[in-house]
């Protein structure tokens, strides 16, 4: 089985600024690593996935997050935030094999991102 | 590609009544998944189709769920004898297949009087 761990509910940050949205996993097996974006009233869109391969991947929108396979995380960052990134973040683990089950996402609870303007 | 397509966006019903909903997967999308999101919370894994087949539904919440996938198409998942807790967003996903990247859909929001 595995679970997810979004230490922050809530992040509240200026336009322009850094963030980090902190993600933490745990899992008997190798897993995929997602974020995915909700706005309100909509479903989640993906932002970016880790399968394999390089440790850090990259969003078409400058978001990017590093797979830590050591410390079980994938924590998210921006280098500098836009009114239009307010939404809230979840981040999902899937097992990386059929065996381990069915490709089902487990997700975290999910960060609440607000930009200040 | 459209996207994934849910119907309706919104339902309201009284308790004790049966709902429906649709999901329309993305076109030679062959893995269809359902999860459930209550307020404050990240979605809950359902229950998933490959093709027409059912192959996990241990999930679903109670007997009271159910899901179907006829043709390997669309797919609609059932909800007999709504009770208080149903009230929820209902999201469906599908995938290209098996460790495929899954997109969802906008979801079905049901609340019940």
């Amino acid at each position: 089985a595995q679970s997810v761990t979004q230490l922050d509910s809530q992040v509240p940050v200026f336009e322009e600024a850094p963030v980090e949205l902190r993600c933490n996993y745990s899992s008997s097996v190798s897993v995929y690593l997602f974020w995915y974006v909700q706005y309100p009233n909509q479903g989640l869109q993906l932002l970016l996935k880790y399968l394999s391969g390089s440790t850090l991947v990259e969003s078409i929108n400058g978001f990017e997050a590093e797979f830590n396979k050591s410390q079980t995380s994938f924590h998210l960052r921006k280098p500098s935030v836009h009114i239009s990134d307010t939404a809230e973040y979840f981040c999902a683990v899937s097992p990386s094999f059929h065996g381990a089950g069915s490709y089902q996402l487990t997700f975290g609870k999910g960060t609440k991102l607000s930009v200040i303007p | 590609d459209t996207g994934v397509s849910q119907d309706p966006r919104h339902k309201i019903t009284k308790r004790g009544q049966n709902v429906t909903f649709r999901c329309d997967p993305i076109s030679e999308h062959n893995r269809l998944y359902w999860y459930r999101q209550t307020l404050g919370q990240g979605p809950e894994f359902l229950t998933y189709f490959q093709n027409e087949a059912q192959l996990e539904k241990s999930r679903l919440l109670s007997d009271r769920f159910s899901a179907e996938r006829p043709k390997g198409s669309f797919s609609t998942l059932e909800i007999q004898r709504t009770e208080q807790g149903d009230s929820a967003m209902y999201l469906c996903a599908s995938s290209r297949g098996p460790g495929e990247p899954q997109h969802f859909g906008d979801g079905t929001r049901l609340s019940i009087l």
